[in-house]
């Protein structure tokens, strides 16, 4: 089973709808991340938090908004989305890179689908 | 960002055969990950590699971080339907930056 876990598993909204994605872990991990993928390719990094402050934009458009309320959460806010946002967006979790003694292991989420209509 | 490049990019065989895949990099990687991902899932760790030469196994799989550093080989011996997916090779920066292979993906025939 595993410790990332996303919520919700579906999600269907309108261009001009609001809301959001959830993730937490309770592995102990400092650095979390939001990726996009779609079908059939690698994941595309959107957003790196490491110590809970924001490292890591990867020039996402603005109606994506992270935060990380604490070390175990991690929200993706969705607003004015297109239709070319539908993707599965995975969270991931991770001790912060570099460290002495880091494996530089990275654990996924299942996924939310997000279809954007 | 940096891709890593993997082939093939699909397989298709029989049940009972071995696979056999490598992603290839331009830079060096202290870490290699091995992932699986399921249709519409997130992708699963299968294993993870820490130093040039090592050679590790996790069930049917096995995996080995090349000497150069550049380089890693996933094998899967005695395939089953359930070994059907995604795989993706994949590395860390110090920047907390995962770079990902481009992808294979298995299909496994009865």
């Amino acid at each position: 089973d595993t410790e990332v876990t996303q919520t919700p598993k579906h999600l269907v909204m309108g261009m001009t709808n609001k809301k959001s994605l959830k993730c937490e872990q309770h592995m102990g991990h400092r650095a979390m991340y939001w990726y996009k993928q779609k079908a059939k390719k690698p994941p595309e990094l959107m957003f790196v938090y490491s110590y809970e402050k924001l490292s890591i934009n990867e020039s996402v458009p603005s109606r994506f908004s992270p935060e990380c309320p604490n070390s175990s959460l991690l929200n993706l806010h969705l607003h004015a989305l297109q239709p070319e946002d539908s993707a599965l967006y995975l969270c991931a979790s991770s001790h912060p890179t570099g460290r002495a003694g880091d494996t530089g292991e990275l654990f996924f989420g299942e996924g939310s689908r997000l279809t954007v209509l | 960002g940096q891709q890593l490049n993997q082939s093939p990019q699909s397989m298709f065989i029989q049940e009972g055969e071995d696979v056999s895949m490598n992603c290839t990099s331009s830079s060096i990687f202290n870490t290699w990950l091995w992932y699986k991902q399921d249709p519409g899932e997130g992708p699963v760790l299968l294993i993870a590699l820490y130093k040039a030469g090592e050679l590790t196994s996790n069930g049917r799989l096995t995996a080995q971080f090349g000497i150069t550093r550049k380089d890693s080989f996933l094998n899967i011996s005695a395939s089953i339907p359930s070994d059907v997916g995604i795989y993706f090779c994949a590395g860390p920066n110090t920047g907390n930056q995962f770079y990902f292979g481009t992808g294979t993906s298995l299909t496994v025939i009865p």
